[in-house]
């Protein structure tokens, strides 16, 4: 696909339950960032990666989330024991090249995940 | 903390009149300054960027003003139209370990007709 694919695109769940969020970035793009939006804010940053190893997790809001991208370009979002606070839009970004990376960042859709 | 302050939150303007919305940063570390605007059920998406060693950069109906010194950016829209109602936001992206965009709070703004 041409954009950054985010599957899926809403996900209801319970709290205490355990969800996966999937982001297919721009074909090439080496960096690949999760952010997450809650209503009427901006984008919080959560983890970075350039290739496969997260350069940056510092976002991560505790150990609850972790996330992955075992061949460099797919990634899985992964957060365990839901919590009502977690409810908020999960937003994927690539970009084009790591080492010269100009912070232009291709966001898809997202994420809205909704933890009743 | 916040690193990147926006304001205003909301901006109301009428067909063909100005938009002005403006960001303040802390950490020196940042060296791109980009806009995003962001439709309902979207992914923001870049509309302009610039570096710190210019003050001004324009496309199109949008410019970008830069206070170095003030550590202050600007968005102008000129000629605005209903077509532009949608959140912008500010961001910063630096060098070294804060290689990620830090946005702002975003400013909903919404044209007239």
């Amino acid at each position: 696909g041409a954009g950054v694919s985010q599957t899926p695109s809403n996900k209801v769940t319970e709290k205490g339950k355990y969800v996966e969020l999937r982001c297919d970035p721009i074909s090439g793009h080496t960096a690949l960032y999760w952010y997450r939006q809650s209503l009427g804010q901006g984008p919080e940053f959560l983890i970075y990666f350039q290739g496969t190893g997260a350069a940056d997790d510092s976002g991560l809001p505790n150990d609850r989330f972790f996330a992955v991208r075992p061949e460099g370009s797919v990634s899985t979002l992964k957060i365990q024991r839901t919590e009502r606070g977690d409810s908020a839009v999960y937003l994927c970004a690539s970009s084009l090249k790591a080492g010269r990376n100009t912070g232009e960042l291709f966001f898809g859709e997202g994420s809205r995940l909704t933890v009743l | 903390q916040q690193q990147v302050k926006q304001s205003p939150q909301s901006l109301i303007v009428q067909k063909g009149g100005i938009s002005i919305i403006n960001c303040a940063y802390e950490n020196t570390a940042f060296d791109y300054f980009p806009w995003y605007q962001q439709f309902p059920g979207k992914g923001p998406a870049l509309l302009i960027a610039i570096r710190p060693d210019v003050s001004e950069k324009k496309e199109g109906r949008f410019t970008i003003s830069f206070n170095k010194s003030a550590k202050q950016f600007s968005l102008h829209i000129m000629d605005s139209q209903p077509g532009d109602s949608a959140t912008y936001f500010c961001a910063a992206f630096g060098r070294g370990s804060a290689r990620q965009l830090t946005f702002g709070s975003g400013t909903q703004l919404t044209v007239l007709p």
